[in-house]
């Protein structure tokens, strides 16, 4: 069975970078219908999709967030990451990694909680 | 991308049915029948119960269905269960590549 696990650390700075990174297990990264994204969900609000990255490396930002993301993978540690920069308190947020297709998310990890605070 | 809409709060009984409601425009929800619906528990990771608007993963019971109308999505719970006290999310396509809109959320209380 698939398994997501995010990893990173629990508390930025503001001004400074998240970075979180995901790995699979129980398959590969490389299924030709698989995405593989990062949503984000404020405390006690909604979700938010970031961005989505294909085995092939493109990649697929909301349009929100795009100036300040990038995603990358590496097929041969089954991992992908996020980086998203000049962080502020608004990007408080529990993180999820999760695998989905083109028209719906599938599964998820279970969340890290990175807090921005000096 | 504007989030798509839902109640806060909707509640019923044991044994009872509710509908949540989870509106759009033509450029998601009733511009593809690819809606989907997820349940999150507090302080757990969101589970697909509904996809391409009335499709049930294996596992999911049938007391949940879902349906849509023009821009409108819709999750109804029949004999509603204990167990069902969550947080429900819709999500819909909204065209391109890996473009997911969700909504605001509701909250189900059995009471």
């Amino acid at each position: 069975q698939l398994q997501l696990q995010e990893s990173g650390p629990g508390q930025v700075k503001p001004s400074e970078t998240l970075s979180l990174t995901c790995t699979v297990s129980g398959g590969s990264v490389t299924g030709k219908n698989d995405y593989w994204g990062w949503i984000r969900q404020p405390p006690g609000k909604g979700l938010e999709w970031i961005g989505s990255i294909y085995y092939s490396d493109n990649t697929y930002y909301n349009p929100s967030l795009k100036s300040r993301v990038t995603m990358s993978i590496d097929t041969s540690k089954r991992q992908f990451s996020l980086n998203l920069y000049s962080v502020t308190a608004a990007d408080t947020a529990v993180y999820y990694c999760v695998r989905g297709t083109i028209v719906l998310v599938l599964d998820w990890g279970q969340g890290t909680l990175v807090t921005v605070s000096s | 991308q504007s989030a798509l809409t839902q109640p806060r709060s909707v509640s019923g009984s044991p044994g009872q049915s509710v509908t949540i409601s989870c509106t759009g425009t033509s450029s998601d929800i009733g511009g593809y029948n690819y809606v989907s619906w997820y349940q999150q528990h507090p302080g757990k990771a969101p589970k697909l119960m509904i996809y391409d608007v009335t499709k049930r993963p294996s596992g999911v019971p049938d007391r949940f269905s879902g349906s849509k109308s023009g821009n409108t999505a819709s999750l109804t719970i029949s004999g509603l269960q204990a167990e069902d006290e969550a947080d429900y999310y819709c999500c819909s396509y909204a065209g391109g590549f890996t473009s997911y809109v969700f909504g605001t959320g509701t909250k189900v209380t059995v009471v």
